[in-house]
């Protein structure tokens, strides 16, 4: 059952903010998050693993709270290179058989 | 080298063609993915390979027949696809078959008319 990301759409001017979430109805082994800009590959950013972890990666980072099935990824300092669409992909069983949510499509302007 | 080479990039074929995709990793990755993207939607996984063997079909279409001929080399070959089947074909691979960094190649767009 595919993960539901919110919110759908968000605009930010440079150097704001912004907090991505995905949300499962099923127990996850792990949340992996990726960033697509148009007419390219996803790239990933990171995998969260059971166990309720942070992770960071310069001005973004994520957490997964394993109790609520729940992820979020954090962007702060926005740059224009954030711009895409960010998919959290889920794993049920660490078969890396991602499951992907809806996406977030972030525009960052100057 | 990270990365995922896919060919071609661009696909034309008519419903009655035979043709196939071709996805090249030279990473030592032992597990091979494809997805299929369909425009403003999320990636759907379609095939898994571990270690050169047929892990996980997810319930796709016969017209669609996956190949691993070696632990570098992943095709996908098309035969009497309909136009719904008109897609961005993303193949990616893994160090192996578990829950890691997943590297993916530009994908394919193909269109059947």
């Amino acid at each position: 059952q595919q993960p539901v990301q919110s919110p759908q759409a968000v605009i930010l001017r440079e150097g704001e903010d912004a907090v991505i979430n995905c949300s499962s109805s099923k127990a996850l082994y792990s949340v992996h998050w990726y960033r697509q800009k148009h007419g390219e590959a996803p790239v990933f950013l990171m995998i969260l693993l059971k166990g309720g972890e942070q992770k960071g990666h310069e001005k973004i980072s994520a957490s997964f709270n394993e109790k609520k099935q729940q992820s979020s990824l954090y962007l702060t300092a926005s740059q224009l290179s954030y711009s895409g669409t960010y998919f959290c992909g889920t794993d049920l069983n660490a078969g890396n058989m991602l499951t992907f949510g809806g996406g977030t499509r972030l525009m960052v302007k100057p | 080298d990270t990365e995922v080479t896919q060919t071609p990039k661009h696909l034309v074929m008519g419903m009655t063609n035979k043709k196939s995709l071709k996805c090249e990793q030279h990473m030592g990755h032992r597990a091979m993915y494809w997805y299929k993207q369909k425009a403003k939607k999320p990636p759907e996984l379609m095939f898994v390979y571990s270690y050169e063997k047929l892990s996980i079909n997810e319930s796709v279409p016969s017209r669609f027949s996956p190949e691993c001929p070696n632990s570098s080399l992943l095709n996908l070959h098309l035969h009497a696809l309909q136009p719904e089947d008109s897609a961005l074909y993303l193949c990616a691979s893994s160090q192996v078959w578990g829950s890691t960094e997943a590297f993916f190649g530009q994908g394919t767009r193909l269109t059947v008319v």
